[in-house]
């Protein structure tokens, strides 16, 4: 398997419930990411991990909590959600983060998630 | 200003035709460019890094004006297939490494 794959594709959970998305990547990169895209805004970046330490977190709420337990991996961990945080969750990768002009993401598929 | 504007569209094309789109970014630092495809309910792909120098890829071609601070893509002989919303995305530079993106452009190319 190559590229970068998303677990669950759609998860629908209550505000009570507790979720993780999953995310892996085949293409030994350095860096992960975690996006939301939400209907007719731009993506916005959650959180950036490079070589396993997160050097981002962009103001999101405490209700998503990342974790990077390798370089191939990286969870989005989801509790007492707010239906506001229905969007697409795309994981994304690239080779390095802040190491020269040619950093490409790569895409997982993302996870549509609704919360109820 | 917004960091990275696009204008939403959609542009609607005949198969065929040649359409242009335009991304306008803030930041005089920035340092890279890329354009994205996005399919719906797809993931984006990459479609093209933007040179100074411009470059091109069989019917696409990516330009970079710094001095105005934006990036264009070109389409010639649009096809269905090209139908797809294409995102502008530029990483800031000056000490910033986030790839910023842009809300997209939306194109449907008809018969």
């Amino acid at each position: 398997e190559t590229g970068v794959t998303q677990t669950p594709r759609h998860l629908v959970m209550g505000m009570t419930n507790k979720k993780s998305l999953k995310c892996e990547q085949h293409l030994g990169h350095n860096a992960m990411y975690w996006y939301k895209q939400s209907a007719k805004k731009p993506l916005e970046l959650m959180f950036v991990y490079s070589l396993e330490e997160r050097v981002e977190n962009n103001s999101v709420p405490s209700r998503f909590s990342p974790e990077c337990p390798n370089s191939s991996h990286l969870f989005l961990h989801l509790h007492t959600l707010q239906p506001e945080d229905s969007a697409l969750y795309l994981c994304a990768s690239s080779q390095d983060f802040g190491q020269g002009e040619d950093e490409k993401l790569f895409f997982g598929s993302g996870t549509q998630l609704s919360v109820l | 200003r917004k960091e990275v504007e696009q204008d939403p569209g959609p542009f609607n094309v005949p198969e065929g035709a040649t359409v242009a789109f335009n991304c306008t970014y803030s930041n005089s630092a920035s340092q890279s460019f890329f354009w994205y495809r996005q399919d719906c309910r797809k993931e984006p792909k990459l479609l093209m890094s933007v040179y100074s120098s411009g470059n091109e890829d069989g019917r696409f071609t990516a330009q970079l004006n710094r001095a105005s601070q934006y990036i264009s893509l070109l389409i010639r002989d649009s096809k269905l297939s090209d139908s797809a919303t294409y995102l502008c995305v530029v990483r800031p530079g000056g000490g910033s490494y986030i790839p910023t993106f842009g809300r997209g452009t939306s194109l449907i190319v008809h018969p």
